[in-house]
Formats: C-alpha cells, structure tokens, sequence
C-alpha cells in the first residue's frame, strides 16, 4: 500500500524557472493539500482540493497553482521559482478536514 | 481564520524528566492531532483526539484535549532519547508551529 507518493524528493532550481511537484495517493481520500515548511514557522497550507475539479487557496498561495483532474493526483506547479521558495514541500491527503492526515515523503527545493 | 499555537517551541529535557506541551487552537472543532516527525523524515500520526475530554496514551506519551478550553496537551513521561524528535499538533488543515524535543542523557 504506497500511500502517499511525492516526487522528485530533491531539485534545485534557477530564480526563474518553472517545475511541477508530483502528489500521488491511492487511499482514494477526497481531500488533498500542499503544505511548505520552514524552520520556525511549521507546516503552512499553500493550497487544497475537496475533490476532482475543486480546489482552494490556503495560506500562502502565491507563487503556486494547482489543479486536481483525478482524485489520485495533486500536482503542484512553480510558475517562475524565487529564492523564497526554497523549503520542504509536503503533499497530504484526507478523508475530510477533520480526518487525520497522510504525509508524502515531502520535496526539499532549493532556488538559486 | 484557525489558527494553532504550540508552545514551546524549543525544548531541551534530561532523560527520566516529564514535561508537557501545549497546543491552543482557535475554533471549535472537536479533533485534533499529534504528529511526529524525525530529522529529514515526514510526519507520523500519533494520536487521534476525537472528542472533549479524550486521552489517549501510547508508552510515555499521553494527549489529551478539552474542547472547551481550545487546548490540548501532550505529557511526556520519564523521557527517553527515543523521543527526540518535533511534534506537531493539527486541526482541520492547520499545524501548529512544531515543538522541537531534545532529549539528553
């Protein structure tokens, strides 16, 4: 049972340029969210999906889009990558918002 | 907005103490959850806190929530090294910020 999958595990990227995170689960949970995390500051909701062709902002948005086509999938995209953005990114997914969570391995980006 | 507060944030304890971390959250939900997560690693679910009151225990950890206060607690229990790790408490989608335990000879 593999859960929660995210890939690649690490990238560096240039200021600028653009890439894709890939979340992937086969719980067949509804809910899926994008967290970032930095030191200090915990886990902060970046966006989250209800279910196949809904998604939201969470609390630190800009930067990111998302999309959700399938229940299984949640990419997130970088649209032009800052050095800001340089974190661990995790991918989750849920039964409901008040389900427990399920952690991929998480994406440590840096941006140069 | 929800928002979850841990507190402390850093804490350094000697094996064999007890000590207690506090998670304050702003709404009314009924659930909450403990997390760890190991160095470099995910986070793992600890507990499940599902109603007022709950407590839930797992070898020298215990939880517990009071939904009417908004807070719940996590007690450690004769630490051990093991345990050095962060916990993380949640709500709905929200984290709390991380407590960081260190646990020293």
């Amino acid at each position: 049972n593999a859960g929660v999958t995210q890939t690649p595990k690490f990238q560096v990227l240039k200021t600028g340029q653009s890439m894709t995170l890939q979340c992937a689960q086969d719980m067949n949970h509804e809910y899926m969210s994008w967290y970032r995390q930095d030191p200090g500051m915990g886990l902060r909701l970046i966006h989250y999906s209800v279910g196949a062709g809904i998604t939201d902002q969470g609390e630190v948005p800009n930067g990111y889009n998302v999309s959700r086509s399938t229940t299984e999938d949640f990419p997130l995209r970088l649209l032009s990558a800052a050095p800001s953005q340089t974190s661990v990114y995790f991918c989750a997914s849920r039964v409901s918002p008040a389900f427990q969570a399920f952690f991929g391995q998480g994406t440590r980006l840096t941006v140069v | 907005e929800l928002k979850v507060e841990q507190n402390p944030l850093f804490l350094s304890m000697q094996e064999g103490k007890n000590y207690t971390i506090y998670c304050n959250y702003s709404t009314t939900s009924d659930r909450l959850y403990w997390y760890r997560q190991d160095p470099g690693k995910s986070l793992e679910s600890l507990f499940v806190l599902l109603s007022n009151g709950a407590v839930k225990q797992e070898g020298r950890l215990m939880a517990s929530l009071d939904t009417k206060a908004r807070l719940s607690t996590l007690h450690i229990t004769a630490a051990v090294h093991d345990l050095s790790a962060t916990y993380f408490c949640g709500c709905d989608m929200r984290f709390g910020a991380g407590t960081r335990l260190t646990v020293k000879p």
